[in-house]
């Protein structure tokens, strides 16, 4: 298996619908992290969460909610979002403490209609 | 603040030939580390190489090399003997360390490069 698998690859959704971004790590971190890539803009911090416990919210709308329910999983739940929220979605995981750089999934590319 | 910059968004290398790719940083943290990743169309980011603040000498992985000058702040990607493969956005990234750290990530804005044959 990969290190970090995201699911689904893509993703079309209307802007009144709800889904959800998965994203698994089978490398025994324990930090995993969002980040959104839209185009033509470096990519951006969304979500921290260290043993669990999300420690870093980059000022992101309510409108889209992080569960971390282990180490290994990292959820992104989607309401009601925007044309403008359409993007790569980035799932990243890496081990704390050490100098181990962080490792990605192949993203979620979302489309919102 | 903590800040990454490339400063080309293109660039252009002929096949088996080198290229650099820039990057400055600027962090208030003695303690950092220093990342460059490839992806491809594909979308996934792809680990290349890591530099250390502490680090005395450069870091080095195959045909990758990191152009590491502290003074100036600055962490260049050095790909020899480039291949048709490399072709790709590049991107820059940085980590404080210290007590705060939480293993997020600093973006640059990336550099594409294409490799001609």
């Amino acid at each position: 298996e990969t290190g970090v698998t995201q699911t689904p690859r893509h993703l079309v959704m209307g802007m009144t619908n709800k889904k959800s971004l998965k994203c698994e790590q089978h490398l025994g971190h324990n930090a995993m992290y969002w980040y959104k890539q839209s185009a033509k803009k470096p990519l951006e911090l969304m979500f921290v969460y260290n043993f669990k416990e999300q420690t870093e919210n980059n000022s992101v709308p309510s409108r889209f909610s992080p569960e971390c329910p282990n180490s290994s999983h990292l959820f992104l739940h989607l309401h009601t979002l925007q044309p403008e929220d359409s993007a790569l979605y980035l799932c990243a995981s890496s081990q704390l403490g050490g100098h181990t750089e962080a490792f990605f999934g192949q993203g979620t590319r979302l489309t919102v209609v | 603040a903590q800040k990454i910059t490339q400063t080309q968004p293109g660039m252009f290398v002929q096949e088996k030939e080198a290229v650099t790719l820039d990057c400055t940083y600027d962090t208030s943290d003695p303690s950092y580390g220093l990342f460059w990743y490839k992806q491809p169309s594909s979308g996934e980011m792809i680990f290349l190489i890591y530099q250390g603040s502490y680090d005395q000498q450069n870091a080095t992985e195959g045909r990758y090399s990191l152009n590491f000058q502290k003074a100036r702040k600055s962490a260049n990607l050095v790909i020899s003997a480039s291949q048709l493969g490399d072709s790709a956005m590049y991107f820059c990234a940085m980590r404080e360390g210290g007590s705060s750290n939480t293993g997020k990530l600093i973006f640059g804005q990336g550099t594409t490069l294409q490799v001609k044959p």
